[in-house]
């Protein structure tokens, strides 16, 4: 199976710090979509972000950036000056090619933003 | 105006019980989906129905049922409730069937076996 690896399982800042994390996943595609959602303790999924193999440039909403690497396969995500509020699971997902239709989700990262 | 509403928000039943999980959404999408959610976070599809079809069905026990009467709704029955199955279940939606498209989920409904 084509993985996706979040290898950080908790990552704790204070606020107002910049945060960063990592997603790696596997691929013999050339065209394949990635996406990020967030899990705040409610316990909601939010569709943060969908990104294409095809566009190589960074985005940027608000607070919230994503640097996308095909070199290295890998699509971070960085929090800046993180807030109380930003305190979730953050998941990184992509559809395997031989199943289009299903999301195979990372493991997640907890973010603890302490005031 | 809830995009995908899921009902019950909790359940807690016993161990043999059966029990029904809905889902419809809003959205006009034609496909959705039954993720399953551990106590470790771990999530993983269970099924995917598009326009009333079942066209993802993962290696769940038979005692899920999923049913799909319109586009706009997809339940889940589960028969025989065993402890394993304590999880949080999320419903889904999305347009199409491919993977291009992001998904999106209902709050999810946390089961309890006792």
């Amino acid at each position: 199976a084509q993985k996706v690896t979040q290898a950080q399982t908790e990552i704790s800042v204070v606020e107002k710090e910049d945060v960063t994390l990592d997603c790696v996943y596997e691929t013999r595609d050339t065209t394949y979509y990635l996406f990020w959602y967030k899990q705040p303790p409610s316990g909601e999924l939010v569709f943060l972000i969908r990104r294409n193999s095809f566009d190589e440039q960074n985005e940027i909403s608000g607070r919230y950036s994503w640097n996308f690497q095909k070199s290295t396969s890998s699509f971070n995500f960085t929090i800046t000056a993180s807030q109380v509020v930003d305190s979730a699971v953050y998941f990184c997902a992509r559809p395997p090619t031989d199943s289009w239709g299903k999301l195979q989700f990372g493991a997640g990262t907890q973010v603890v933003v302490t005031p | 105006d809830t995009a995908v509403s899921q009902t019950p928000k909790y359940l807690v039943t016993q161990m043999g019980n059966d029990k029904s999980i809905k889902c419809e959404q809003n959205l006009g999408h034609d496909t959705m989906y039954w993720y399953k959610q551990d106590s470790k976070k771990f999530l993983k599809i269970m099924f995917s129905y598009n326009n009333k079809e079942l066209i993802i069905n993962e290696t769940v026990p038979n005692r899920f049922s999923p049913k799909s009467p319109d586009k706009a709704h997809l339940n889940l029955h589960i028969n025989s409730l065993e402890l394993g199955d304590s999880a949080v279940y999320f419903c889904a939606s999305s347009t199409g069937t491919g993977g291009s498209q992001p998904q999106h989920f209902g709050d999810g409904t946390r089961l309890s076996i006792l």
